[in-house]
């Protein structure tokens, strides 16, 4: 099927890790990705992988890829005020030579 | 950092009347793609464009949606009778060669149809 599965809210107190989750259903699918939606803004890409890794880690984000179990995630350590946004988690398939497929998005809130 | 920009940022029309959305992708990107967003759904595929011509649409790009290359820097989507459901925030992206780079987005417009 078409969809890639995300949990529509996490609250996290500010300094903890925030880990958004992502399941997706296709096996051939060959890059995920993370955006970020700030309110009123366009889609940031935060990172991605490829699905022949297990782990990625920029800064304060960490990848994890569970390719057995079609299992994406994004770690964010240290959480701040900043990264209260939408997280989408996006699929790239290689069927298709183009598009690529969103997650509903996860609304990260932060409490202080 | 190079940038996908967007304009109008908000567009209300009524319904039945044409819209065109325009969008300036990266300077040397060469795929083109529109996406769009009713409030608080998903982010939908509408349609990609590569060397002149979609390579890609989805369901909801029936005939009332076209794309265009008018130039070397613009790319549109035009809606030729807006419906209400229509009404959407509506991203264009862009990418470059390579299959692993990344669709980059534009801030997006808000169309409001009324």
């Amino acid at each position: 099927g078409e969809d890639v599965e995300q949990s529509l809210f996490l609250s996290v107190r500010e300094g903890d890790s925030s880990v958004i989750n992502c399941t997706y259903t296709d096996s051939s699918s060959t890059y995920l990705y993370w955006y970020k939606q700030e309110p009123g803004a366009g889609l940031q890409l935060l990172t991605y992988i490829f699905s022949n890794m297990d782990m990625k880690q920029d800064q304060r984000l960490t990848v994890l890829l569970n390719k057995k179990d079609k299992h994406l995630s994004l770690r964010i350590a240290d959480t701040q005020t900043g990264d209260s946004a939408i997280y989408f988690c996006a699929e790239k398939r290689d069927s298709s030579a183009s598009k690529i497929i969103f997650g509903s998005g996860t609304r990260l809130s932060i409490r202080p | 950092e190079p940038e996908v920009t967007q304009t109008p940022s908000h567009q209300v029309t009524q319904m039945g009347q044409e819209v065109i959305l325009r969008c300036v992708p990266i300077s040397n990107h060469l795929y083109f793609y529109w996406y769009r967003q009713i409030l608080g759904q998903k982010v939908e595929f509408l349609v990609s464009f590569y060397n002149n011509e979609i390579s890609e649409k989805s369901e909801i790009f029936d005939d009332q949606f076209s794309v265009e290359r008018p130039d070397g820097s613009n790319f549109t989507l035009k809606i030729r009778s807006t419906k209400l459901e229509d009404s959407a925030m509506y991203f264009c992206a862009s990418r470059g060669t390579g299959n692993n780079s990344p669709l980059h987005f534009g801030n997006g417009t808000r169309l409001t149809v009324t």
